[in-house]
């Protein structure tokens, strides 16, 4: 079975803070994303990336930046956190081709910045 | 940009009685179709995809899906729901030519179901 692991299941941070959250995937997928999930707003893509040290923003990439330097891992960098990204992060990996299947996703990082 | 909908924030509903519900996209082009589902404390489950062919596409537990294309929507049916169906229900689209296949997901349902 594909594995896709995220290093912490519940974070607490201050606010300025410099965060990292990590993802790493067993199958050799080309593609990672990660995503937040908030109430009502269902899941929204932060970053994702096809390749190692490859990134392309989504749809809320503001305060995040993201790191691909080896195949298997990537993670989320919360520069400076805020209590607006409060939230549970879900990191997410699958093939290039997507007719093979739907995405892997973790078990996420519920985050709470105070 | 695609975009999704799904119409009901919170269903609640007795078991054996039927569900659907909704999902619309917008997106002009060739699109790939999914319903996940997230049961309490667990991550994210695929339910069921359409890629092409037949519009009506069986998945797991008993859910089917409707692919209507001139409607834009990919409604999720089960005939008779059991109390273990309670969860959060995400429609979700792609687009295949777009580089890295990000889906984009609707805001999701909660579904609850009375024993």
């Amino acid at each position: 079975d594909v594995k896709v692991t995220q290093s912490s299941r519940y974070l607490v941070k201050r606010t300025g803070e410099k965060v990292f959250l990590e993802c790493v995937q067993d199958m050799d997928h080309e593609n990672m994303f990660w995503y937040r999930q908030d109430p009502g707003l269902g899941l929204r893509l932060i970053y994702f990336s096809y390749d190692v040290k490859m990134k392309e923003k989504g749809d809320i990439p503001e305060g995040y930046s993201v790191s691909r330097e080896k195949k298997e891992r990537f993670s989320l960098i919360l520069e400076s956190a805020s209590t607006n990204q409060t939230s549970m992060y879900l990191c997410a990996s699958t093939f290039s081709g997507i007719s093979t299947g739907g995405y892997t996703f973790g078990s996420g990082t519920r985050l709470t910045v105070v | 940009a695609q975009s999704v909908s799904q119409h009901n924030h919170h269903v609640i509903l007795s078991e054996a009685a039927s569900l659907e519900l909704g999902c619309n996209y917008s997106y002009g082009g060739t699109v790939n179709l999914f319903w996940y589902v997230q049961y309490p404390g667990q991550h994210l489950q695929l339910l069921l995809k359409y890629f092409s062919g037949d519009p009506l596409v069986k998945g797991i537990k008993g859910f089917e899906a409707e692919f209507i294309k001139s409607k834009f929507s990919f409604n999720l049916r089960k005939p008779s729901v059991q109390w273990s169906d309670t969860a959060e229900y995400f429609c979700a689209v792609n687009a295949p030519q777009a580089a890295g296949n990000k889906l984009t997901f609707g805001g999701g349902t909660r579904v609850l179901v009375k024993p």
